[in-house]
């Protein structure tokens, strides 16, 4: 099955500790995205890469970090500099055929202990 | 700075009624426009893209349609039924380089049976 895999499903935090959110893709996509989404508040972009080894931040980066070493995978820390983590990350990814469809993983909902 | 609106937040219609959902952009530069469903908990779900120079797209009950002109785009169910119950989300890719999509925060429907 072609898609986006997000794990672990659920996630708890302690203060002051990192934490790390997997995506996988087997899309052969370049770009993958991470965003928080809020109750209310929609869909926030926190960084985003559009090549291996390459990645811009996007509106709501302090507290996060990401890294891009594979195609296939855009794993996304949240640092205890993050004072307010609990969400729902999303990661999704984006082909640059012509038909250039948005894809989304299943999600991760990150709490606060 | 592109944004995106969706009016009304939410929306709650009877079974089998026909309806429609809004969404306008205030920049026209886009390269395509997209629909997204979203169920609770549960990540994005894309339903239609309309690239630029098309005017609407079609799949089963759904019917979306693009005035870029205009900026406005919306999503037509024809005959709702209750498990179209969703959030859906709409979002414009901007004609600036390979940028984000920009997603509007969602009209919430409920369709009661």
């Amino acid at each position: 099955d072609g898609g986006i895999t997000q794990s672990p499903k659920y996630l708890f935090r302690k203060e002051g500790q990192n934490v790390t959110l997997s995506c996988e893709q087997n899309l052969n996509h370049d770009a993958m995205y991470w965003y928080r989404q809020d109750p209310g508040q929609g869909l926030r972009l926190i960084y985003y890469s559009q090549i291996v080894n390459d990645f811009q931040k996007g509106d709501i980066a302090e507290g996060y970090s990401v890294s891009r070493e594979k195609k296939e995978s855009f794993p996304l820390t949240v640092t205890s500099a993050q004072k307010n983590p609990t969400a729902f990350y999303l990661c999704a990814s984006r082909g640059e055929d012509r038909v250039n469809i948005q894809y989304f993983g299943a999600g991760t909902r990150l709490s606060v202990l | 700075k592109q944004e995106v609106t969706q009016i009304p937040a939410a929306l709650s219609v009877p079974e089998g009624e026909n309806l429609v959902l809004n969404c306008s952009f205030t920049d026209s530069a886009i390269y395509n426009l997209q629909w997204f469903r979203q169920d609770p908990g549960k990540g994005l779900t894309s339903l239609l893209l309309i690239q630029s120079s098309q005017r609407e797209q079609t799949s089963g009950r759904l019917n979306a349609s693009l005035d870029k002109s205009s900026g406005r785009s919306t999503l037509y169910i024809a005959a709702s039924q209750p498990g179209d119950s969703a959030t859906y989300l709409c979002a414009v890719r901007p004609a600036s380089g390979n940028t984000p999509l920009v997603f509007g925060k969602g009209t919430r429907l409920s369709v009661i049976a």
